[in-house]
């Protein structure tokens, strides 16, 4: 089945730590992004990769970072720099163009204690 | 950049009614998208709708691009429809960059 993953469902980490969360996808999509959600809030954007080796910011990067070396793979590391890290994080991704249809993955809830 | 409103914010219906949620969007857009969140987490695609109508089982949405704005219609609501209702979309001009509305929250009573 065609489909993007995340893992892992539930994090916890200690303040302080660096953390890296997984976003595969098997759609042979060009286009991956991460998102942020708040309690009660909508989706916030983190960073966006069009194609290999190339990613934008998004709307609230500070805190972030993300590597795109392969086309399937975009993960986002949540640094110690993030002030507020508690929050669920998604990943999505769409075709090769900005009109296509975006999937989403199940998420992941990060929790720092 | 693209301003999206979503109305009502809240909504609490009966099982059994019908109802109508509204996205405002403040430039043309190439692409609209209406996404349900459970309640566990996961967006569901419900509409990739840019423009016209769609329609799915008790689901309907309309667009009228050059009005800028989306309705998404939800009849015969049964207490699954429950969670979040969000309206997402990309600018002519803003590449692959997408904006999220706020969200309209509507609990379905048994």
């Amino acid at each position: 089945d065609g489909g993007i993953t995340q893992s892992p469902k539930y994090l916890f980490r200690k303040e302080g730590q660096n953390v890296t969360l997984s976003c595969e996808q098997n759609l042979n999509h060009d286009a991956m992004y991460w998102y942020r959600q708040d309690p009660g809030q909508g989706l916030r954007l983190i960073y966006y990769s069009q194609i290999v080796n190339d990613f934008q910011k998004g709307d609230i990067a500070e805190g972030y970072s993300v590597s795109r070396e392969k086309k399937e793979s975009f993960p986002l590391t949540v640094t110690s720099a993030q002030k507020n890290p508690t929050a669920f994080y998604l990943c999505a991704s769409t075709g090769q163009y900005s009109y296509n249809e975006q999937f989403f993955g199940p998420g992941t809830r990060l929790t720092v204690l | 950049g693209i301003q999206v409103e979503q109305s009502p914010p809240d909504l609490i219906l009966q099982e059994g009614a019908n109802s109508t949620l509204r996205c405002n969007f403040s430039d043309s857009v190439n692409n609209l998208q209406w996404f349900h969140q459970n309640p566990w987490g996961q967006l569901i695609n419900l509409f990739y709708i840019p423009s016209g109508t769609k329609q799915n089982g008790r689901l309907s949405a309309t667009t009228v691009a050059t009005e800028r704005y989306s309705l998404l219609y939800i009849s015969s609501s049964q207490t699954t429809d429950s969670g979040v209702y969000f309206c997402a979309v990309s600018g002519n001009t803003g590449g692959f960059k997408t904006i999220f509305g706020a969200g309209t929250r509507l609990f379905v009573k048994a």
